[in-house]
């Protein structure tokens, strides 16, 4: 089933240690999400790209980049992660930027010690 | 800017009964689109329904269907018969056009119970 991957399913780091979290998809879709969703809070959208065109969220810290090599795949990298940094990462994809619909993964699970 | 705000934290219904919760949004956009989003235990979140802001019309979707009050700025979920299955997370979500991109803005999410 064409579907959206994501990678580890839980991942554990230390402080200050980089991460790197992986999406794939199967669906061709041109636009790829990343969402941040702490607990007993709103998913909140970090950045998306289109096709390779990176947008930023005006709030989104520096710490936290994106990568997209090709239309499979998008990485989430946090550079220097802090406690306040835990929290369930949701990768979704689009067909186009025109698209309603969204396609979620079933998220990677941060935990900082 | 746009918010979304559920304010059921969580709600219980029984086996085979009707449920409604609750989605309060603010936006100056007259154009947009409203979501349900489940997300399951552990699984990945999927659409529930959609509502297009120019359509006056009520999504209905089998058992889920909403009420979009446009003026009151309110989209309400109904789920008829209830169903185990049904136990997840809800997020209503809105979809507008700002600052030359498409925003989606999530609420903090009721959970749903569904006792048997």
């Amino acid at each position: 089933d064409a579907m959206v991957i994501q990678n580890p399913r839980y991942q554990v780091t230390q402080f200050g240690k980089p991460v790197t979290l992986s999406c794939s998809q199967t669906l061709n879709h041109n636009v790829m999400y990343w969402y941040q969703q702490k607990s007993s809070q709103a998913p909140k959208l970090l950045f998306h790209y289109y096709d390779k065109d990176f947008n930023n969220e005006a709030d989104t810290p520096d710490n936290f980049q994106s990568r997209r090599p090709n239309t499979s795949f998008c990485f989430l990298d946090i550079r220097s992660p802090g406690l306040g940094d835990a929290a369930m990462y949701l990768c979704a994809t689009s067909r186009d930027r025109i698209s309603y619909e969204q396609y979620f993964g079933p998220g990677t699970r941060l935990t900082v010690t | 800017a746009q918010t979304v705000t559920q304010s059921q934290p969580e709600m219980s219904v029984q086996e085979a009964e009707t449920v409604t919760l609750s989605c309060t949004y603010d936006t100056s956009e007259s154009d947009y689109y409203l979501f349900w989003y489940k997300q399951p235990p552990s699984r990945q979140m999927i659409l529930v329904i959609r509502q297009e802001a120019y359509k006056q019309q009520n999504a209905t979707e089998n058992r889920f269907s909403v009420n979009f009050q446009k003026a009151a700025k309110s989209f309400s979920l109904k789920i008829s018969d209830s169903q185990l299955g049904d136990a997840a997370m809800y997020f209503c979500a809105y979809r507008g056009f700002t600052s030359g991109t498409y925003k989606y803005i999530f609420g903090t999410g009721t959970r749903l119970k569904v006792l048997a």
